[in-house]
C-alpha cells in the first residue's frame, strides 16, 4: 500500500459545527503532516507529527486541533471555523521526520465553511 | 527562513516539445530539493528529487539539475505529453530541519 487516504473528500460545515478530517497510511511512515492549500497557492504547513508526537505547530489557530491516535492515523478536529478557513486540507507522510525524504500526499479534503 | 522563487508561473508548450521550470533558493544550508506535480482535484505527487551532493538526476523523461553556487535548480521535461499538464511545485529543505519551503507553482499546459 503506497497511499495516503483522506476522508471525507468534500466537507461543508457551518461556523458553529464540529467536524473531523481523517488521514490514514499503511506504509510504516513515522512522520505525518497537515497542510492547508488555498486555490492557486502552494501548500502551507500546519502541523508535523513525528513518532505520534506533535513536533511542529506553525502557529495554527486553536480552532484546528490535531490528533495522532497511532502511527497510521492522523486526525484534524475542526471547531468554530471561519469562512476564510475554506481550503483544500492535505495530509502527508514521510519515512521519518529527518526531512531527508519527500512526502506522500493524500488527495485532500475540500472544506467549505458557510 | 528559506525563500524559494519559481518561474514561470504559467508555461504552454506543444506536445513533444521540452519544458523547463526554474527555482531559486536563498539559504545555502538547504540540501534537499523535491519536485511535486499536482493534477486538478488531487494532492501533490513527488516526481523527482535531488540532494545537494548531486548536480543532476534523471528519471526517464524528467530530469532535475542543481547549481549550488548560484542557488538554483531546474526541472526539465522532455517529449512532453498532454498528461504532463498539471501544476508543478519546487521545494527546498534546510539542513536538519523537517520543513519544506515551496515555490509558488508553475501551471504547465501541453497542447496536443
Amino acid at each position: 500500500d503506497t497511499e495516503v487516504t483522506q476522508t471525507p473528500k468534500h466537507l461543508v460545515m457551518g461556523m458553529t459545527n464540529k467536524k473531523s478530517l481523517k488521514c490514514e497510511q499503511h506504509m510504516g511512515h513515522r512522520a505525518m503532516y497537515w497542510y492547508k492549500q488555498k486555490a492557486k497557492k502552494p501548500p502551507e504547513l500546519m502541523f508535523v507529527y513525528s513518532y505520534e508526537k506533535l513536533s511542529i505547530n506553525e502557529s495554527v489557530p486553536s480552532r484546528f486541533s490535531p490528533e495522532c491516535p497511532n502511527s497510521s492515523l492522523l486526525n484534524l478536529h475542526l471547531h468554530a471555523l471561519q469562512p476564510e478557513d475554506s481550503a483544500l486540507y492535505l495530509c502527508a507522510s514521510s519515512q521519518d521526520s529527518s526531512g531527508n525524504y519527500g512526502y506522500t500526499f493524500g488527495s485532500g479534503t475540500r472544506l467549505t465553511v458557510v | 527562513g528559506e525563500n524559494v522563487e519559481q518561474h514561470p508561473s504559467t508555461l504552454s508548450v506543444q506536445e513533444g516539445d521540452s519544458a523547463v521550470i526554474k527555482c531559486t533558493y536563498s539559504d545555502s544550508a538547504s540540501n534537499y530539493f523535491p519536485w511535486y506535480k499536482q493534477e486538478l482535484g488531487k494532492g501533490p505527487q513527488l516526481i523527482i528529487d535531488i540532494r545537494s551532493n548531486v548536480g543532476e538526476k534523471k528519471d526517464q523523461r524528467i530530469a532535475v539539475t542543481l547549481n549550488k553556487t548560484a542557488k538554483h535548480f531546474s526541472l526539465h521535461i522532455t517529449e512532453t505529453q498532454p498528461e504532463d499538464s498539471a501544476v508543478y511545485f519546487c521545494a527546498a529543505r534546510l539542513y536538519n530541519f523537517n520543513k519544506f519551503y515551496f515555490g509558488s507553482g508553475t501551471k504547465l499546459n501541453v497542447k496536443p
